[in-house]
């Protein structure tokens, strides 16, 4: 159980295009997922909390013009990467909490490699 | 605000020999904490958690962490590790209240060699 997806696991895209990964509990309800970024050899950097039916959180330094998060549903959020650049080239990964769980721990999807060329 | 850190960011050490790997945290309030594992390319995966009872938490494959409040540490360790534990392992803290969101450590990654 407590199972995330994420699609797509890597993408290449060009500078100045837009890229959407999307993230899924498939077998529990998430009123809360989290996105995260990691650069080669460093650790998860939150970028935002995504809570079912209301806007994101995002944290301090993070655009949130550039990077849109949309949580409509209670197993899917979706991640778009707008008008990329080089540097937004990382490791994306997100996470969900399910929230009848009292265990506080967070489900971590297996990540994607956006590379933009 | 919470903080963690996670000393060593390598730790190489031989097969079937003991490891410990160091994470102390900061915060003003009580605390959750989690280790997990990351394999190349991966997502993480959840070795073990302590949210309250028994100071001395076992997790999967063979690891447990001990939980010290005055020291504020929560270190990893296993007796005999296998070349498959070599990974990048993290440790993480959460005050919980709304969205028990996570500060991940800088991470430490094990090499167990042969």
């Amino acid at each position: 159980g407590a199972v995330v997806s994420q699609h797509p696991s890597w993408v290449i895209c060009k500078s100045g295009t837009s890229v959407k990964i999307e993230c899924r509990s498939l077998d529990f309800q998430a009123t809360t997922m989290f996105w995260y970024r990691q650069f080669p050899k460093q650790s998860l950097m939150l970028m935002a909390t995504s809570n079912e039916g209301s806007k994101a959180t995002y944290e301090q330094g993070v655009e949130k013009d550039k990077f849109l998060i949309n949580h409509a549903s209670l197993t899917l959020s979706t991640l778009t990467v707008t008008s990329a650049h080089p540097e937004d080239s990382s490791f994306y990964i997100c996470s969900a909490r399910e929230p009848t769980r009292l265990d506080y721990e967070q489900y971590f999807g297996p990540g994607t490699r956006l590379t933009v060329t | 605000a919470q903080s963690v850190t996670q000393l060593d960011s390598q730790v190489p050490v031989f097969e079937e020999a003991p490891v410990e790997l160091r994470c102390n945290y900061s915060s003003s309030v009580s605390v959750y904490l989690f280790w997990y594992v990351q394999y190349p390319n991966q997502g993480l995966q959840l070795l073990l958690k302590y949210l309250s009872g028994s100071t001395l938490v076992k997790g999967i494959n063979g690891f447990e962490a001990e939980f010290n409040k005055s020291q504020t540490s929560f270190h990893l360790r296993k007796p005999s590790v296998h070349i498959s534990d070599t990974a990048e392992y993290f440790c993480a803290v959460s005050e919980g209240g709304q969205g028990f969101s996570f500060i991940f450590g800088k991470g430490t990654r094990l090499l167990v060699k042969p």
